[in-house]
């Protein structure tokens, strides 16, 4: 069964910096491309990262692009999602998914709030 | 930028046929998935490449995709499937979601 748990969420003040992990199991990590996808209160989902199974490749939202870095470890086999100049319109649930030919499986999220 | 657009609400009263669409440029060139997200929960896909069912997903969700439409239809609808639903698709590496539709049973 594939699980993902997320943490590292929680209240931050504008312009800090929080990070964000996900820890996989029940499946082969190093096999699969990995996301971060967000949203925000009461809205819709927002794709924010992707990294590929290897690592080699990232891809960044526009809104994150410079901000937000992802990266996994394939010894721990967590994904990680550094966030940095955070921003009001930040807070949401983020959540780790994993990506193949059936869709996004989906953790169950952790709230990041950005807050003065 | 690629977009996706879904109507923000859809009504259907028990028993009957809820079709919920995504419309995108040419979406029919695209596998489209759709996900069933219930208050307080994560989503769940309940089609994948258009019109697969994973395992464990009734059959009454099925799905469909061709020219610039992709369609979730729920046959016999039950007062359990109200939730959102969100369409996705891919483009240039980027996931691409329509903005939800709210689906109520009454």
């Amino acid at each position: 069964e594939v699980r993902l748990v997320e943490s590292g969420g929680g209240l931050v003040k504008p312009g800090g910096s929080l990070r964000l992990s996900c820890a996989a199991s029940g499946f082969t990590f190093i096999n699969y491309n990995m996301n971060w996808v967000r949203q925000a209160p009461g809205k819709g989902l927002e794709w924010v990262s992707t990294i590929t199974s290897s690592g080699r490749y990232i891809y960044y939202a526009d809104s994150v692009r410079g901000r937000f870095s992802i990266s996994r470890d394939k010894a721990k086999n967590s994904l990680y999602l550094q966030m940095s100049s955070l921003r009001v319109e930040d807070t949401a649930v983020y959540y780790c998914t994993r990506q193949d030919i059936t869709g996004l499986s989906w953790g169950q999220g952790t709230l990041v709030i950005v807050s003065s | 930028s690629y977009e996706l657009t879904q109507s923000p609400s859809v009504s259907v009263s028990p028993g009957q046929t809820a079709s919920i669409t995504c419309s995108g440029d040419k979406l029919g060139d695209r596998y489209t998935c759709w996900y069933q997200q219930k208050p307080g929960q994560s989503p769940v896909v309940v089609i994948y490449q258009d019109a697969k069912r994973p395992s464990g997903i009734p059959e009454r969700f099925s799905g469909s995709n061709s020219g610039n439409t992709a369609t979730l239809t729920i046959s016999g609808t039950q007062a359990v499937d109200e939730a959102d639903y969100y369409c996705q698709a891919w483009d240039n590496n980027t996931a691409i979601f329509g903005g939800g539709t709210k689906l109520t049973v009454l």
